[in-house]
């Protein structure tokens, strides 16, 4: 059974900081999300990678395949930024982590 | 840029009672899915659906929900005989091509409280 584990659970920075948030799974994927949750429940879709690395203006994920295990990590943390990260994959479904919960400080 | 909706935003429904969530894809998207977040816990995959019919369920997804495309624009959900642990937030996502080639753009929600 595959599992998706996030890791830390709950993270608070100030603004400014250099933020990562882990992701580590235990079987063969297809490719892996990042998903952002706003505090209303909306869901937005940040990336999909199967190797390598995306950016996308602050944010940039990785992901490495032999040791099943991605980041996000997002550069000069804003308020705005503060949301639940969540890290799915694509075993036939998605299956998805608990989720990583960031508060950002002005 | 084009979203995926989903009505009602709130629903509340009597135990036993059936729903309908109803979603609205992106209109050139071809694959479709429900997902559910109970309160506090991970968003869980339900059911995908492509070419008019079920491509995948989970062990959730059991007989008393099911899934349509009645035209060719809406996507919904029916719980038949509602029970207090439906109580969730349902989300409806599309993609234009299956799970492994595009991300999925996902609609807000429907929250659903059972009483």
């Amino acid at each position: 059974k595959n599992e998706v584990e996030q890791s830390p659970q709950n993270l608070t920075a100030q603004e400014g900081e250099f933020i990562t948030i882990n992701c580590s799974y235990s079987v063969g994927i297809s490719a892996l999300h990042w998903l952002q949750q706003h505090p209303g429940g909306g869901i937005v879709s940040l990336f999909m990678l199967s190797s390598g690395k995306k950016k996308h203006g602050r944010l940039i994920a990785t992901i490495n395949i032999q040791e099943k295990h991605s980041s996000l990590h997002i550069t000069a943390s804003h308020p705005r930024d503060s949301a639940v990260y969540i890290c799915a994959v694509t075993v036939g479904n998605l299956i998805f982590g608990k989720g990583t919960k960031l508060s950002v400080k002005p | 840029e084009p979203e995926v909706t989903q009505t009602p935003s709130h629903q509340v429904t009597q135990m036993g009672q059936e729903v309908i969530l109803r979603c609205v894809p992106i209109s050139n998207h071809l694959y479709f899915y429900w997902y559910r977040q109970i309160l506090g816990q991970k968003v869980e995959f339900l059911v995908s659906f492509y070419n008019n019919e079920i491509s995948e369920k989970s062990e959730i997804f059991d007989d008393q929900f099911s899934v349509e495309r009645p035209d060719g624009s809406n996507f919904t959900l029916k719980i038949r005989s509602t029970k207090l642990e439906d109580s969730a937030m349902y989300f409806c996502a599309s993609s234009g091509q299956g799970i492994v080639n595009q991300p999925q753009h996902f609609g807000d929600g429907t929250r659903l409280s059972i009483l």
